[in-house]
């Protein structure tokens, strides 16, 4: 799993209830990616961490909350989700601080919202 | 802010040619240019990252070069095989120091056998 789990992997959800997907790493990294892959738009940064309680928004955070606690888990939540949140979600780590590293992929969360 | 654009976004080739794809970038302070593959079902994987200091990396079959004036950046898979159909992403950082990584929108690769 290269040290990057994503949990659940595949969720069906009502429009309009909240939901919680989990990034899980084993290995300290400080950054961490959240973010959707939609057909024709490739991959877009909805929220990012750079360390406990540090989280920032990226270009499609309407709708979405991140927590990070631990250094280990870094959580997004659809506060109240909709149709348009139906995609594959996403979590990266990134294996380095001090200048710009490839990311670590998890495995995906496929979401479908009814 | 940065941009990157992809292209083509489809690449259909014979097995044993050899496939090109180039993304092209808004800022001329980016400095690393790495590529995924995302093959059908599964997560995106790092394939070849070059930074700004070298013009060409090589590994095997594949090649990223590295325009800085143009501000473009190829990837090359020479001798394709089947295994190579894919969807290819290329990335750049923005947001300075933070170094978080914007994607081009993708080329679906198929090579036919």
């Amino acid at each position: 799993d290269a040290g990057i789990t994503q949990s659940p992997r595949h969720k069906v959800t009502e429009t309009g209830t909240p939901v919680t997907l989990r990034c899980h790493q084993t290995e300290n990294h400080r950054y961490m990616y959240w973010y959707r892959q939609d057909p024709g738009h490739g991959l877009r940064l909805i929220h990012y961490s750079y360390g406990v309680k540090d989280t920032d928004k990226g270009e499609v955070s309407d709708g979405y909350s991140v927590s990070r606690s631990k250094t280990e888990d870094f959580l997004l939540t659809l506060e109240s989700a909709t149709s348009s949140q139906t995609s594959v979600y996403f979590c990266a780590i990134r294996r380095g601080d001090r200048r710009p590293y490839g990311y670590t992929f998890g495995s995906g969360t496929r979401l479908t919202v009814v | 802010g940065e941009n990157v654009e992809q292209h083509p976004s489809t690449l259909s080739v014979q097995e044993g040619d050899s496939a090109v794809i180039k993304c092209t970038y808004s800022d001329s302070a980016s400095n690393y240019f790495p590529w995924y593959k995302q093959e059908l079902g599964k997560r995106p994987q790092l394939i070849i990252d070059i930074r700004s200091n070298v013009g060409e990396k090589k590994d095997q079959r594949i090649a990223v070069t590295l325009n800085k004036t143009a501000k473009h950046f190829s990837l090359h898979i020479t001798e394709t095989q089947p295994e190579d159909s894919a969807v290819y992403f290329c990335a750049v950082p923005y947001g300075g120091s933070q170094g978080n990584l914007i994607f081009g929108k993708g080329t679906k690769l198929s090579v036919k056998p």
